[in-house]
This record gives structure tokens, sequence and C-alpha cells, in this order.
């Protein structure tokens, strides 16, 4: 079954400190992974998807097949990203088609 | 470009009651998801709608049921409220079926008691 852990409710760091927060997924199967964003008072967003392999504020993400895993990276965190992310994977096949598997979110604080 | 707007903001049922909820698709989406997101957890698939046909469902009972229009805007129907139905319910459209690249309007909070 497909399934999205992400193991941090809760993230803290100092601006300017390196984040990572973390994302393992389980699929049998290729399938896509996506980090989505939540601002404060601010509806879902797409932060950056794994076939794009881009750069979206700073933030990174490589998809490691081997450690079914998709961690979300910044080398140096803004207090302007503190927000609830949001790991999900959309399957290859079948009914996972079209659908999103969400992780339970992890609300990153950057301190001053 | 108008995003996707949902309606009502929030709503409370009584247990045995029915709701309506309703989305306003992104201009030029023809797709439309439905989510469930209970407190402190992450989005749930409920179904999705392409071209007016359910194109897919998730693990949700026959009393979730759903509309798309010809102007694909959409409604999420839910018959016989249980008190775990409180929860956000999010509306979002995409530009082709089958992505993952949604674009969610700002829910709908239903509290049942």
């Amino acid at each position: 079954a497909q399934r999205v852990t992400q193991p941090e409710k809760l993230l803290s760091v100092f601006k300017g400190a390196p984040v990572e927060l973390k994302c393992n997924y389980s699929y049998s199967g290729s399938p896509e992974l996506f980090w989505y964003v939540q601002y404060s008072r601010q509806r879902l967003q797409l932060l950056l998807r794994h076939i794009s392999r881009e750069s979206i504020k700073g933030f990174t993400a490589d998809l490691n097949k081997g450690e079914t895993s998709f961690h979300l990276k910044k080398p140096f965190a803004q207090e302007e990203d503190s927000a609830m992310y949001y790991c999900a994977l959309s399957g290859n096949r079948g009914s996972t088609l079209g659908r999103l598997y969400f992780g339970r979110g992890t609300q990153l604080t950057v301190w001053p | 470009e108008t995003g996707v707007t949902q309606s009502p903001t929030h709503l409370i049922k009584t247990r045995g009651q029915q709701v309506t909820l309703r989305c306003s698709s992104q201009s030029g989406h023809n797709t439309v998801s439905w989510y469930q997101q209970a407190l402190g957890q992450g989005p749930q698939f409920i179904f999705q709608y392409y071209r007016e046909e359910e194109n897919g469902r998730g693990n949700f009972p026959p009393r979730f049921s759903g509309l798309q229009f010809p102007n694909y805007s959409s409604e999420l129907n839910v018959n016989a409220l249980e008190l775990d139905d409180s929860a956000l319910y999010l509306c979002a459209s995409s530009l082709e079926v089958n992505t993952g690249e949604l674009f969610f309007g700002e829910g709908s909070r239903l509290t049942v008691l």
C-alpha cells in the first residue's frame, strides 16, 4: 500500500541554519513525489516536484529510490520559510493515478 | 486569473443532517478533486471528477458523493453526517487529469455536533 511518512511533526531552526524536512514513502512502482507548503493564512500550494529538479525559494529535494526518501533541504533557512510542509506521492498506475497521498505534515518554525 | 474558490468557508451541522459544499475551479482547469483534512492530519483523497464523470475514489463510504458541472465547478455532498465527518474539506483543480500538480482552494470547515 502507498504511504507517506513525515517523522517530524514540529521542526525549529534559527535563521541562517540549514534545514532538512524528512519524507519517506512506500509504493510498489515509480511514484511522483511532491512537496506542498501552507503559509500562515494561505492556501495549500505546490512548492516543488521531483521530476522538475528545480530549486524553489532555495529549497531542493532529491528522490532517493534506494532509501525511498524525498527529503526537503535548504542550506540557509529564512524566517519567511516558517510554514506547514506536506510531502505527497502520486502513483503511476491504476487507482493511484491522479490522486495525492499526503504525509501528516511538518510545521517548520524559523527563529530570528 | 481566478483561483479555486470554495463555499461556504465555515458551517455547523448536526449528526444525521446532509451538507453540500461547492467549488469553482481555476480558469481553464477541467479536473476537480476533493480532499478531507482532519485536524493534525494531511489531506486525504475523497474523489476526482473529470469532464463531469467520477475518475477515481478514495476510501470513503457512498454517503460521500459529488457532481461536476459543464463549467467544471463541482459539489461535494455528504449524507447522514457523523461526528467524524468534522474536518476541513479541500477542493483542488488541475489543468489535466492524472497530475499531482493541484491548485487548492482555502477549504470549507465543517463541524458536526
